[in-house]
């Protein structure tokens, strides 16, 4: 069963940092890139991050550019997102997701895991 | 930066009946080059995270239900729920996936039983 597993969220005072990983399964994790989208409570999607199947590409979103960091271990079928400089706007559901496509990306993202949710409160 | 604008914002339908969601981008997301418009959904039901249903605009993922079909062109996408089932109720997203390396979703429309 293919699967993906976040963790690492948790509640982070303003201006604080925080690693995200993602745990992948049932599928040959360095085939693809993936994804980090985020929902704010009550909102929509908004995709966060790319990065390719061998780590070599990495693409961000203009609100997180620059402050998270996208990276992955193929080794250990890893995904993770370094957040820093954590804003009261970064507060949401993180979810990891796998793109369809092999192995070029295709941008669209056909599993998704349950979402890990990152809190920035004082 | 393309801006995807679904409408309604929500809506409800009656079991049975036809459910139609639409999606506007604020600039095409046809490539001419292959002839493909670089548009998906997304199903999320609620307390779950989002499930792919359909890419190209049209080509439903592995699994999907045939009562669940894309179309559109260019600006202007419909996803179409032929007989609306109670397992339907969900929030609804549009993707395009023209302007990598970057994405953008839809707001979401929320479908329920009337």
């Amino acid at each position: 069963e293919v699967q993906l597993v976040e963790s690492g969220g948790v509640v982070v005072q303003p201006g604080g940092s925080l690693r995200l990983s993602c745990a992948a399964s049932g599928f040959t994790f360095d085939d693809y890139a993936m994804h980090w989208v985020r929902q704010a409570p009550g909102k929509g999607l908004e995709w966060v991050s790319l990065i390719s199947w061998d780590g070599g590409s990495t693409y961000y979103a203009d609100s997180v550019k620059g402050r998270f960091t996208i990276s992955r271990d193929n080794s250990k079928n890893s995904l993770y997102l370094q957040m820093n400089s954590l804003r009261a706007e970064d507060t949401a559901l993180y979810y990891c997701a796998k793109d369809m496509g092999v192995p070029a990306a295709s941008w669209v993202m056909d599993v998704w895991g349950k979402g890990t949710t990152v809190t920035v409160s004082s | 930066d393309i801006v995807m604008t679904q409408s309604p914002d929500s809506l409800a339908v009656s079991l049975g009946e036809r459910a139609t969601i639409n999606c506007k981008s604020s600039q095409s997301v046809l490539y001419s080059s292959n002839n493909k418009n670089y548009l998906a959904w997304y199903q999320q039901k609620p307390g779950q995270p989002p499930k792919l249903l359909i890419y190209w605009a049209s080509t439903r993922e592995s699994g999907v239900p045939d009562r669940f079909s894309g179309s559109g062109s260019g600006t202007d996408f419909t996803l179409t729920i032929s007989s609306l089932q109670a397992e339907d109720v969900a929030v609804y997203y549009c993707q395009q996936y023209y302007s990598t390396p970057m994405c953008s979703f839809g707001q979401g429309t929320k479908l329920e039983i009337k």
